[in-house]
């Protein structure tokens, strides 16, 4: 079975201070790994995903995440933050060998202060 | 660009009615998901399909049905809608392995 947990309902940050979005992961085996955000009223946008490889994946928009293999983590960052980055969150899993659907995340809401 | 389109953006149903959404997509994926999203919950698997007539079962698949009879159409039908159906039902579609899935805009089911 895989699954995935976004600790976090809602992250504040004032713009221009970085931020990080927090998500763990479980899999029997070893994963692939996605970030999508959702503004209002629309569908999912991918972000970045981690396949294999370097630890550090950098993604559309400024976006980064970091892959812990052994914290079983995979956090989403950005070092300046932007209002126009608020928007809904998900972390999402495919474990290889698995279910060939993606397992998401409840979300974290971004909220930045101008 | 990849597309994934749903037919309708909102709809409202009246319970106990037969309700089908649709979904297509332009780039000859292999596989197509139906999602649907609550506040919450996020993003909960329905059913999937990995190629034309074959599909499997999701997470939460009571009450809803698919059918996938062309590669770039897959059909989500609620065989008598409830109001607890009441949600925003995205499509995917991707090509499978590490692929991303790309998303459909969504389509906001109100069942009253």
């Amino acid at each position: 079975a895989q699954s995935v947990a976004q600790p976090e309902d809602q992250v504040n940050v004032a713009e221009g201070n970085p931020l990080t979005v927090k998500c763990t992961y479980s899999v029997s085996g070893n994963p692939y790994l996605f970030w999508y955000v959702q503004y209002p009223n629309r569908g999912l946008q991918f972000l970045l995903k981690y396949i294999t490889g370097d630890n550090l994946v950098k993604g559309s928009y400024g976006f980064e995440a970091e892959f812990n293999k052994s914290q079983t983590s995979f956090h989403l960052k950005k070092p300046s933050a932007l209002v126009s980055d608020s928007a809904l969150y998900f972390c999402a899993v495919r474990d290889i060998g698995g279910r060939r659907a993606l397992t998401f995340g409840s979300g974290t809401r971004l909220q930045v202060q101008p | 660009d990849v597309k994934v389109t749903q037919s309708s953006r909102y709809l409202v149903k009246r319970t106990g009615e037969k309700v089908f959404l649709e979904c297509v997509q332009d780039m000859d994926h292999e596989n197509m998901f139906w999602y649907r999203q609550d506040p919450g919950l996020g993003l909960r698997l329905i059913y999937f399909s990995y190629d034309v007539k074959m599909k499997e079962k999701g997470d939460i698949p009571e009450g809803y049905s698919v059918s996938r009879e062309k590669k770039e159409r897959f059909s989500l039908i609620l065989e008598s809608a409830s109001t607890n159906q009441t949600s925003m039902y995205l499509c995917a579609s991707n090509k499978g392995g590490e692929t991303e899935a790309f998303f459909g805009q969504g389509t906001r089911l109100t069942v009253v």
